[in-house]
């Protein structure tokens, strides 16, 4: 069985600083892949981020990048340079060997000014 | 870019009364799509698997009688909600996964949900 865990119902980060949302993951697949979406008020389901469990370096894609940990099993989000506009529910989620995509509980961004 | 809408992006409706809500994918072709829960302030949960031209597969603890799912073609799905009661209301997002095209990890893609009251 497969389980995300987001352990950060909520949290509030200054504009302009660095946060990272914590993810841990557990599944007995070999091959995995490990995503983070950000979900507005609006309810789309924005894709930020992949790290295939093979991959050697952690995963970046402009302002976040993956802090991968695969003996820890985790898979933290950090985005650097926060922006009013990252305020918003983000979910780590974890495609296995039956290709489906779960999700953590997820935890809300708040970002001051 | 690969694009998946709903529809209808929400809908009300009186309880003991069914809803079908539409996923399609637009430029892309989907052998396999998925359909979600979430509740107000919760996660998303999945629901079934959608197979083109097969029985879907649920998960455990959904209902099939009540939520029926039908793949008719490669671009869409659809989820019925049968003889809706207050607590089917939620937001339902689908997600499809492209047959083929450029091989990529990010080849699941997500429609933007579809809001249910029932009353």
């Amino acid at each position: 069985a497969q389980k995300i865990t987001q352990t950060q119902p909520g949290m509030f980060v200054q504009e302009k600083e660095a946060v990272t949302l914590d993810c841990t993951y557990d599944t007995s697949d070999p091959s995995y892949g490990l995503f983070w979406y950000k979900q507005p008020s609006s309810g789309e389901m924005i894709f930020l981020i992949y790290q295939g469990s093979y991959d050697q370096q952690n995963a970046t894609e402009g302002r976040y990048s993956l802090n991968f940990q695969k003996a820890r099993k985790s898979a933290n989000l950090v985005i650097s340079a926060s922006q009013l506009g990252d305020s918003a529910m983000y979910f780590c989620a974890m495609k296995g060997s039956a290709s489906k995509i779960i999700f953590g509980s997820g935890t809300r961004l708040s970002i001051r000014p | 870019g690969a694009v998946v809408s709903q529809h209808p992006s929400w809908v009300i409706c009186k309880s003991g009364t069914s809803v079908k809500i539409e996923c399609r994918s637009l430029d892309f072709q989907a052998t396999t799509m998925f359909w979600y829960r979430q509740f107000p302030k919760q996660s998303l949960m999945l629901m079934a698997t959608s197979n083109e031209g097969s029985k879907a597969t649920y998960e455990q603890g959904v209902e099939k009688d009540k939520f029926l799912i039908n793949h008719a073609s490669l671009t869409l799905s659809t989820l019925t909600v049968t003889s809706a009661h207050p607590e089917d209301s939620s937001f339902y997002i689908c997600s499809a996964r492209r047959t083929s095209g450029p091989s990529s990890y990010n080849e699941q893609f997500f429609g933007p949900g579809t809001r249910l009251t029932v009353l």
